[in-house]
């Protein structure tokens, strides 16, 4: 079993929908945890980034962090088709090391 | 101010071959990481460099090694490439890596193994 879980997708949405994507993991020692999106032929880029338990907002996007559950997920809201990329999500321990997922496809549609 | 940059941007190697790929990262970073990625496994962490030490090493066989120079850019090699190595390389720096730091990537190096 992976230390982190995440649906590939992909996810197909229209133009101004709220976007959901999940992610958990096994391992409790996780203390960071962030998104990032990935366009094709790019490296990762950091969208969010939190610590504790709860939600984070920074525009349209909301990281929420479950950890009794372990649990997170980010909201798009009113998605655009530039958010068309792979959202990966990653998380930390103490040691530094980052343990990324997957990956989820999400394709905007006009 | 410049992001990290890495050369090359493409290689096609045979396997036996050896190939060095360089990371240059964003100026004031002393930390460089270097992840695999590939369709089937994701990003896999590498090795992590910091004032020229490895400090973290991830689960790779001994091919796999890297340096840091004291300007903080950094090289990977693989030796004796095989088929499997097919991957985009992504290297990340960032100003120390600690619980607080966030890492910036690179747009990678996509190596081909033939």
């Amino acid at each position: 079993q992976k230390e982190v879980e995440q649906d590939p997708g992909p996810l197909s949405v229209p133009e101004g929908a709220i976007v959901s994507l999940n992610c958990t993991y096994s391992n409790s020692a996780f203390q960071y945890f962030m998104w990032y999106r990935q366009y094709s032929r790019k490296g990762p880029e950091l969208l969010m980034y939190t610590y504790s338990s709860g939600n984070k907002e920074d525009g349209r996007f909301t990281a929420q962090v479950d950890k009794s559950s372990k649990y997170i997920s980010l909201f798009i809201r009113d998605s655009q088709p530039s958010d068309s990329a792979t959202y990966l999500c990653a998380m930390m321990d103490s040691s530094y090391k980052l343990i990324f997922g997957s990956g989820t496809r999400l394709l905007v549609r006009p | 101010k410049a992001g990290v940059t890495q050369t090359p941007r493409y290689l096609i190697k045979t396997r036996g071959q050896q190939v060095t790929l360089s990371c240059s990262p964003i100026s004031g970073h002393r930390s460089v990481s270097w992840y695999q990625q590939t369709p089937g496994q994701g990003l896999q962490f590498l090795f992590e460099y910091f004032s020229e030490t490895q400090r973290n090493k991830g689960n790779f066989p001994g091919r796999f090694s890297g340096r840091q120079f004291s300007n903080s850019r950094s090289e990977m090699n693989v030796s004796t490439l095989e088929l499997g190595d097919s991957a985009l390389y992504l290297c990340a720096s960032s100003l120390a890596l600690s619980t607080n730091e966030k890492l910036f990537f690179g747009s990678g190096t996509q190596l081909s193994v033939l």
